[in-house]
C-alpha cells in the first residue's frame, strides 16, 4: 500500500505570493497516476491536477503540477484570495485510492 | 451538467448500520467511463477512500474497512449505495459520493480521479 506525505502541514502566505506544495510517495507511483484536489471549508473537495501536471477543466494556470518517481510539487504562481483552502494529493494507479493528509494553505 | 446527492440518516447507534444512497443526475450510472465512490471525512481531518463500484459488477474497498463495507448500483434509480456494519463513534464522519473518472493511458494501467463529488452528509454515530 503506498502512503502519500504531505509537506508542510501548513503554509502561512499572502495574497500574490507562491505556493509550493509537496506530495511524497513511499514508493515510485507513476506520474499518470498522481492527482491533486482543492478543498474550502464547508465544501467537497474538487479536482484540480490529474496526471501528476494536467490541469482539470475550468483550474486556472497559476495552479500546476509537476514531479515523477516519488516526488511531486503542485505551485500556485500568485494566491489569489480564494485560494486559500486545503489541498490533497491522490494515487489512483491501483485497485485503492491513497490520499495524502493535507497541507493548508493559509492567510498570513 | 453531472449532479451527485447525497441521502441517508444522519445518526446511526453504535453497532447498527449506516446506510447513505447517492442519486446521480445528469448522466447514466451505466455510463462504463466511471466507477461510483464513497469518501469519508473526520471533522477537522483529512479524506478517507471507502471503496467504489463500477456498473460492470467490479468493487475495490478500503483493505482497513473491507470487512464492514459493501456498495452497490442501482441501474433502475441511477443510484448508488454504500452500507457500513457495526459502526462505533470512530465512523462518525461526513460521507461524500462521487464519480471516478476512468483515465486511460498509453502502456499503462487505467487510474480514476474524483471529477464530480457529491455535497457530503454527516453521519453520527452516537447512542
Amino acid at each position: 500500500e503506498i502512503v502519500l506525505t504531505q509537506s508542510p502541514g501548513t503554509l502561512s502566505l499572502s495574497p500574490g505570493e507562491r505556493a509550493i506544495l509537496s506530495c511524497r510517495a513511499s514508493q515510485s507511483v507513476s506520474s499518470s497516476y498522481l492527482a491533486w484536489y482543492q478543498q474550502k471549508p464547508g465544501q467537497a473537495p474538487s479536482l484540480l491536477v490529474y496526471g501528476a501536471s494536467r490541469r482539470a477543466t475550468g483550474i486556472p494556470d497559476r495552479f500546476s503540477g509537476s514531479g515523477s518517481g516519488t516526488d511531486f510539487t503542485l505551485t500556485i504562481s500568485r494566491l489569489e484570495p480564494e485560494d486559500f483552502a486545503v489541498y490533497y494529493c491522490q494515487q489512483s494507479g491501483s485497485s485503492f485510492q491513497a490520499f495524502g493528509q493535507g497541507t493548508t494553505v493559509e492567510m498570513k | 451538467q453531472v449532479h451527485l446527492q447525497g441521502s441517508g440518516p444522519g445518526l446511526v447507534k453504535p453497532s447498527q448500520t449506516l446506510s447513505l444512497t447517492c442519486t446521480v443526475s445528469g448522466d447514466s450510472i451505466n455510463n462504463g467511463n466511471y466507477y461510483w465512490s464513497w469518501i469519508r471525512q473526520p471533522a477537522g481531518k483529512g479524506l478517507e477512500w471507502i471503496g467504489r463500484m463500477h456498473t460492470s459488477g467490479t468493487t475495490d474497498y478500503n483493505p482497513s474497512l473491507k470487512s464492514r463495507v459493501a456498495i452497490s448500483v442501482d441501474t433502475s434509480r441511477n443510484q448508488f449505495s454504500l452500507k457500513l456494519r457495526s459502526v462505533t463513534a470512530a465512523d462518525t464522519a461526513v460521507y461524500y459520493c462521487a464519480r471516478e473518472l476512468v483515465l486511460l493511458w498509453f502502456g499503462e494501467s487505467p487510474s480514476a480521479v474524483m471529477d464530480v463529488w457529491g455535497q457530503g452528509n454527516t453521519v453520527a454515530v452516537s447512542s
